[in-house]
């Protein structure tokens, strides 16, 4: 098993440029989260897919944060135009089933406009 | 909504020492509870979990956590740390038994253990 990854580890860009984050989640899992972390605002949860189909996106910031997941071995989370302020790390997470199952996170992607 | 407060965002402890770190959460209907742990540059990982049953759950590497209901807290111990216990600690509740799959966390507290 080799748990959820996430691509890139860290990016680097310019404000106005856009960035794409990605992610592979376990396999057979049927629930995928995505989680931003900043030192001011915590962990917080922006958007997560049940069985590919966004269920809840009130957590996404702005128009532009959008995610998809075309199939159930990835999703994208996507930033046009990146900001400043949308430096953080972001988390993708995925989960097998109800409620009361562990989340397995990913290590991140450290994302950092200049 | 349910909401998690972790007050002690720092908790500095010596090697061997006892520990406690103070979860409260806020929601109107039955929860789960959970403890993450997040070393450096990586991902969180569940540590230990409260669904029902017993209130005390226990973790592999010797942290407990008590549910108490009637204080709405779900604290962490562990009687004698390690150097390697250094990391960040989420507590985190969701709705248990209900439509909503959302994990809500705190907003963590950095563990720092000194020899």
């Amino acid at each position: 098993d080799a748990g959820v990854i996430q691509s890139p580890r860290h990016e680097v860009t310019e404000m106005g440029q856009e960035v794409t984050l990605r992610c592979k989640p376990i396999s057979g899992h049927d629930y995928l989260f995505w989680y931003r972390q900043t030192m001011m605002r915590g962990l917080e949860l922006l958007i997560y897919f049940n069985n590919n189909v966004p269920i809840d996106d009130s957590g996404m910031p702005e128009d532009r944060f959008s995610a998809k997941m075309p199939n159930a071995s990835f999703s994208t989370l996507k930033i046009q135009p990146s900001e400043p302020r949308d430096s953080a790390v972001y988390f993708c997470a995925s989960r097998d089933g109800p409620d009361n199952s562990p989340l397995h996170f990913g290590n991140g992607t450290r994302l950092t406009v200049t | 909504a349910q909401s998690v407060t972790q007050l002690d965002s720092q908790v500095p402890v010596f090697e061997e020492a006892p520990v406690e770190l103070r979860c409260n959460y806020s929601s109107s209907v039955s929860v789960y509870l959970f403890w993450y742990v997040q070393y450096p540059n990586q991902g969180l990982q569940l540590l230990l979990k409260y669904l029902s049953g017993s209130t005390l759950v226990e973790s592999i590497n010797g942290f407990e956590a008590e549910f108490n209901k009637s204080q709405t807290s779900f604290h962490l111990r562990k009687p004698s740390v390690h150097i390697s216990d250094t990391a960040e600690y989420f507590c985190a509740v969701s709705d248990a038994g209900g439509s909503s799959y959302k994990l809500i966390f705190g907003s963590g507290t950095r563990l720092l253990v000194r020899p």
